[in-house]
């Protein structure tokens, strides 16, 4: 079956620091894959997708690219704020699963000043 | 204002007593999303609906019922045959079962 595999963390940066988390999963299609993040105490927020290999996706200076022979999703932001505290979920939504969303376990991310 | 509201934001209940959380949309999104969120974990899916009047069960739908009557709500029953219920409950909806998911603000369930 679908499953999404996320770097665990947590992860602590300084401010202006560079962010990676890595992402892989297994699908039995061609899945659609997305990054969410979920603030303290609030619902999950869609980051950004990727629908097809070799996409990029991106949003507030996050990216991510979809590779297929790497089965792999890795979210990256070049220089992080305090405000990109938060907990990072990596998912993957795939037809032979009618579309239902596989997420990640989360990787919890603190930015000190 | 277009979105997703759950009531209420947090929510006490006595062991064994049944318990409905509410979860409403005005997006006009067809398919609507039941998940339970427990500490350190991802999310697992409940039940999920793609249409009015229509639903399934999900991953971990035991001691959990719903219902679809309207296509802006889809309520979640928290049974007492649920035997952990402690739990951050999350909504969400999408225009199609193809599309991306939009969470609610989530409902936090105590049982004590």
């Amino acid at each position: 079956g679908d499953s999404v595999t996320q770097m665990e963390g947590p992860v602590t940066l300084s401010e202006e620091a560079f962010l990676t988390i890595n992402c892989t999963y297994t699908a039995t299609g061609y899945p659609s894959l997305f990054w969410y993040v979920q603030y303290p105490g609030e619902g999950l927020q869609l980051l950004l997708k990727a629908t097809k290999a070799d996409d990029k996706g991106s949003n507030k200076g996050f990216e991510a690219t979809y590779r297929k022979e790497t089965t792999s999703f890795h979210l990256e932001k070049g220089s992080v704020q305090v405000s990109d505290s938060a907990v990072y979920f990596c998912a993957l939504s795939d037809r032979s699963n009618d579309y239902k969303l596989s997420f990640g376990a989360g990787t919890t991310v603190t930015v000190r000043a | 204002d277009g979105g997703i509201t759950q009531s209420p934001k947090y929510l006490f209940r006595k062991e064994g007593q049944n318990v409905t959380l509410s979860c409403e949309q005005n997006l006009n999104h067809d398919a609507m999303y039941w998940y339970r969120q427990d500490p350190g974990q991802g999310l697992r899916l409940i039940y999920y609906s793609q249409i009015v009047n229509d639903f399934q069960k999900g991953d971990i739908a035991e001691g959990y019922s719903v219902s679809r009557e309207k296509k802006e709500s889809f309520p979640l029953t928290v049974t007492s045959a649920q035997k952990n219920p402690t739990a951050f409950y999350l909504c969400a909806s999408s225009i199609s079962a193809y599309n991306e998911q939009f969470f609610g603000p989530g409902t936090r369930l105590t049982v004590l």
